[in-house]
């Protein structure tokens, strides 16, 4: 099974803080996802990966970054964390099976990250 | 750019029943897939059923089923025989057929399962 990971499921952080969200997947994937999950709003992408070192901003990238030193691991970096990035964070992994087909991504459990 | 809408925020059915889901999606395009993704109260999000753009028959996965209706850009999500562990947050998914792999996912549905 295919199993993906985050580093933490609860945390907690100052404004201003500089924060990390790790993920690790273990099946080899080439695509990897950050989402932001917010009550009314579902999930929103804020960075995708194809590959090591690639990155594409997704819909809502300010106020992000992201790091794929390895094809495992992909890191979503808050460099100065404000209350309004008080949220849910989901990470995703799938193939990178070409555009015709529907590959499924695998998500992890998340991250309920509080900023105070 | 393609924009996924579940009008229904909660919806509730008695166990055994069958409930349906209702999503609509705007794009131009015309190839592209579709999915129902379901979050347990345990928040791990899995994949229920997917959807070719390109194919007619309806997908169906055990008791979950879909209605898909392509020309009204509809993709709605039956759940026969429901269960109490059917409860969960249930998102609808767009993925253009080109391009990049990315979703774009609905606003959610919360399922509630009354016994």
């Amino acid at each position: 099974d295919v199993k993906v990971t985050q580093s933490s499921r609860y945390l907690v952080k100052r404004t201003g803080e500089k924060v990390f969200l790790e993920c690790v997947q273990d099946m080899d994937h080439e695509n990897m996802f950050w989402y932001r999950q917010d009550p009314g709003l579902g999930l929103r992408l804020i960075y995708f990966s194809y590959d090591v070192k690639m990155k594409e901003k997704g819909d809502i990238p300010e106020g992000y970054s992201v790091s794929r030193e390895k094809k495992e691991r992909f890191s979503l970096i808050l460099e100065s964390a404000s209350t309004n990035q008080t949220s849910m964070y989901l990470c995703a992994s799938s193939l990178h099976m070409g555009a015709l087909s529907y590959n499924e991504q695998f998500f992890g459990p998340g991250t309920r990250l509080t900023v105070l | 750019a393609q924009t996924v809408t579940q009008s229904q925020p909660e919806m509730s059915v008695q166990e055994a029943e069958t409930v349906t889901l209702s999503c609509t999606y705007d794009t131009s395009e015309s190839d592209y897939y579709l999915f129902w993704y379901k979050q347990p109260p345990s928040r791990q999000m899995i994949l229920v059923i997917r959807q070719e753009a390109y194919k007619q028959q309806n997908a169906t996965e055990n008791r979950f089923s879909v209605n898909f209706q392509k020309a009204a850009k509809s993709f709605s999500l039956k759940i026969s025989d429901s269960q109490l562990g059917d409860a969960a947050m249930y998102f609808c998914a767009y993925r253009s057929a080109f391009g990049n792999e990315k979703l774009t996912f609905g606003t959610g549905t919360r399922l509630t399962i009354i016994p």
